[in-house]
């Protein structure tokens, strides 16, 4: 029972460099979540998926892109990375509004 | 905007319980949720409240909700060494439709003292 899956766990990038971060979901839900997570914060919602041919802005969408590739997968891309942009990402998925976001182990993002 | 303030650091000795405090400023149509996070790993989410109930028992949890004060608690009765965590209040708005993130509170460190 995979829940969300999030690859990789672990990356270290250059200032400038690209990548995408990859989220699946095996539990069929609609909605899709991309959350950052810096030390001493709370998680803060960079952009979301309501259902798979959508997508919205959160709380920091700048210096991301997302792509909702289908249901299942919802990925999240640095076009150009900063150092301001290390930290942990953690995807979520949930049924409908209200239900509660499962979410993955999150990716460990370093940019140095 | 939506706001949910919670204390960084919480100490209680093994065996003792748990208490810990969440204040959130939405609307009266909230859903309010704890979610625990170990060190080095991810979200696990402990329980959930609707914002038109009084509390909620789940074993040794239980989420008692003062919707007046705007105050959430989660009590963890005869808390264990594998409680040790940092645990998170996080709110949503109930709009009707339409799937918007969470606000989180920075998280309470509950530090387990033998």
């Amino acid at each position: 029972n995979a829940g969300v899956t999030q690859t990789p766990k672990f990356q270290v990038l250059k200032t400038g460099q690209s990548m995408t971060l990859q989220c699946a979901q095996d539990m069929n839900h609609n909605s899709m979540y991309w959350y950052r997570q810096d030390p001493g914060m709370g998680l803060r919602l960079i952009y979301y998926s309501a259902s798979e041919g959508t997508t919205d802005k959160g709380e920091v969408p700048n210096g991301y892109n997302v792509s909702r590739l289908n249901k299942r997968e919802f990925s999240l891309r640095l076009e150009s990375a900063a150092p301001s942009q290390t930290s942990v990402y953690f995807c979520a998925s949930s049924d409908e509004a209200g239900q509660p976001q499962h979410f993955g182990d999150g990716t460990r993002l370093s940019i140095l | 905007g939506e706001d949910v303030e919670q204390s960084l650091f919480l100490s209680v000795r093994e065996g003792d319980s748990s208490v810990i405090n969440c204040t959130y400023t939405d609307s009266s149509s909230t859903y309010l949720y704890w979610y625990k996070q170990e060190p080095g790993a991810g979200l696990q989410l402990l329980t959930y409240i609707f914002s038109n109930m009084d509390m909620k028992q789940d074993q040794r949890l239980t989420v008692l909700l003062n919707k007046k004060d705007k105050h959430l608690s989660l009590r963890i009765a005869d808390t264990q060494t594998g409680d040790s965590a940092i645990y998170f209040c996080a709110e949503k708005e109930y709009s009707g439709g339409g799937a918007d993130g969470l606000t989180f509170g920075k998280g309470t460190h509950l530090i387990i003292q033998p």
